[in-house]
């Protein structure tokens, strides 16, 4: 079974600067996918950014990039220029490339991330 | 407007009252799921469909009940609540695998409290 790991329960970041939020996961699978979504205070689950795993060239998403380390099983999320509306829980989440079987989505834990102004 | 929604967004019942949390999305997507979120445990799935009358369990699918009669409905059933279940409840839908959407689409969420 695959496994999704946020060790760092908290983040701050000074608004304008610039944070990273780690994530590492644990798969038999060569074909995959990981994301990053971002849940603010309504609750509501928003996709920032997905990696297709044979992929090489990390996703990017204006301010939001990720490091994608296939090998290290690593899938860390950078937010550049951070902003007040930033500030939410940001969970990562991992999925097999699917092929008829179940699209579940396992997700880490979570991490808080709040944005001093 | 593409879109998942639930109802009710938020309810609070008594232990052994049985109750539905209703699920329906506007994209015809086959496959639907449900998840639940607790703190300090992320978003762990309950049960999902890949298609009408098809359902299976997911990873936490003790005291839940799913049907899928029509493509668009995916109603989550409490028979006999307890207040294990008081949580933050989500319904996703993807299409089909292989017809090229990557992403789910999630409804807005329903907290439900049981006591």
């Amino acid at each position: 079974a695959q496994t999704v790991t946020q060790s760092q329960p908290e983040m701050s970041v000074q608004e304008a600067e610039t944070v990273t939020l780690s994530c590492t996961y644990d798969t038999s699978e060569s074909d995959y996918y990981l994301f990053w979504y971002k849940q603010p205070p309504s609750r509501q689950m928003i996709l920032v950014i997905r990696q297709e795993a044979y992929k090489q060239q990390n996703a990017t998403e204006n301010r939001f990039s990720v490091n994608f380390q296939k090998a290290a099983k690593s899938f860390s999320l950078k937010i550049s220029d951070s902003q007040l509306g930033d500030a939410a829980m940001y969970f990562c989440a991992y999925r097999n490339r699917p092929s008829g079987a179940n699209s579940k989505l396992t997700f880490g834990k979570g991490i808080t991330l709040s944005v001093r102004p | 407007e593409a879109q998942v929604t639930q109802n009710p967004r938020y309810l609070i019942t008594v232990t052994g009252k049985k109750l539905t949390v209703t699920c329906s999305q506007n994209m015809n997507h086959e496959y639907m799921s449900w998840y639940r979120q607790d703190p300090g445990l992320g978003l762990r799935q309950i049960y999902y469909s890949m298609n009408v009358e098809v359902t299976d369990k997911g990873d936490v699918p003790e005291g839940y009940k799913v049907s899928r009669k029509e493509k668009r409905n995916f109603p989550l059933i409490l028979e006999s609540p307890s207040p294990n279940q008081t949580s933050l409840y989500f319904c996703a839908s993807r299409p089909t695998p292989g017809q090229g959407a990557r992403e789910q689409y999630f409804g807005p969420g329903t907290r439900l409290t049981v006591t």
